[in-house]
């Protein structure tokens, strides 16, 4: 089981432009989460996927949308980017439930934008 | 406000030194509380969660609600130990699955 994956590893963009974050969970759970980590903080909650519905989000503008396919894979999209958005994001899959407090990391994608 | 904090960004012992990482809250409800840890050019994982009432590592945490506090405690630091550790909590019900992380702590132990 090679875990938690997350594409691309790294990303450059400019202000202004969209990006799309990809993560497949670890075998056997439904739930992914994203996060924001921003350099020298902690992840930062953006919003939680399960059946493919949003199902919480966290305190972050509307440019930033996700999506969850069929195989509970998980994109994050950000439209618009600020250079504020530079960070590391990280997604974290879980099982619904009594398990969805227990979450397993990817790497993470690091954004940088210039 | 649901806040954690952690108000240590460095902690350096020397080794077979007893340990103990702050971590503190905010919530108005029953959180569940969590430590997770990186080690280095490792991802983000969990250590232990209160409900567990576990020793992982020779760590252990209690919750203080009291003082809304869940200190992680290990009584002989090992250098294999050194990481970034953070406290995080999740409410309950329909709450469950929001992670609400602390700043982190750096623990270094020096032999």
């Amino acid at each position: 089981d090679a875990g938690v994956t997350q594409s691309p590893t790294h990303l450059i963009k400019t202000r202004g432009q969209q990006v799309t974050l990809r993560c497949s969970p670890k075998s056997g759970h439904d739930t992914v989460s994203w996060y924001q980590q921003a350099l020298g903080q902690g992840p930062q909650f953006i919003f939680q996927y399960y059946e493919e519905e949003e199902r919480q989000r966290g305190n972050f503008p509307d440019r930033f949308s996700g999506h969850q396919f069929p195989n509970y894979s998980s994109e994050l999209n950000v439209n618009a980017l600020l250079l504020g958005d530079s960070a590391l994001y990280l997604c974290a899959s879980s099982l619904a439930g009594l398990g969805q407090n227990i979450q397993y990391f990817g790497a993470g994608t690091r954004l940088s934008v210039l | 406000a649901q806040r954690v904090t952690q108000p240590e960004k460095l902690l350096s012992v020397f080794k077979g030194a007893p340990v103990e990482l702050k971590c503190n809250y905010s919530y108005s409800g029953s959180p569940e509380l969590f430590w997770y840890v990186q080690y280095s050019r490792q991802r983000l994982q969990l250590l232990l969660r209160h409900i567990s009432r576990e020793s992982i590592k020779g760590f252990t945490a209690d919750l203080n609600k009291g003082e809304t506090s869940f200190h992680l405690k290990k009584p002989f630091a090992q250098e294999e130990d050194s990481a970034m550790y953070y406290c995080a909590l999740s409410g309950g019900g329909n709450q469950g699955g929001k992670l609400i992380f602390g700043q982190g702590t750096e623990l270094s132990v020096k032999p």
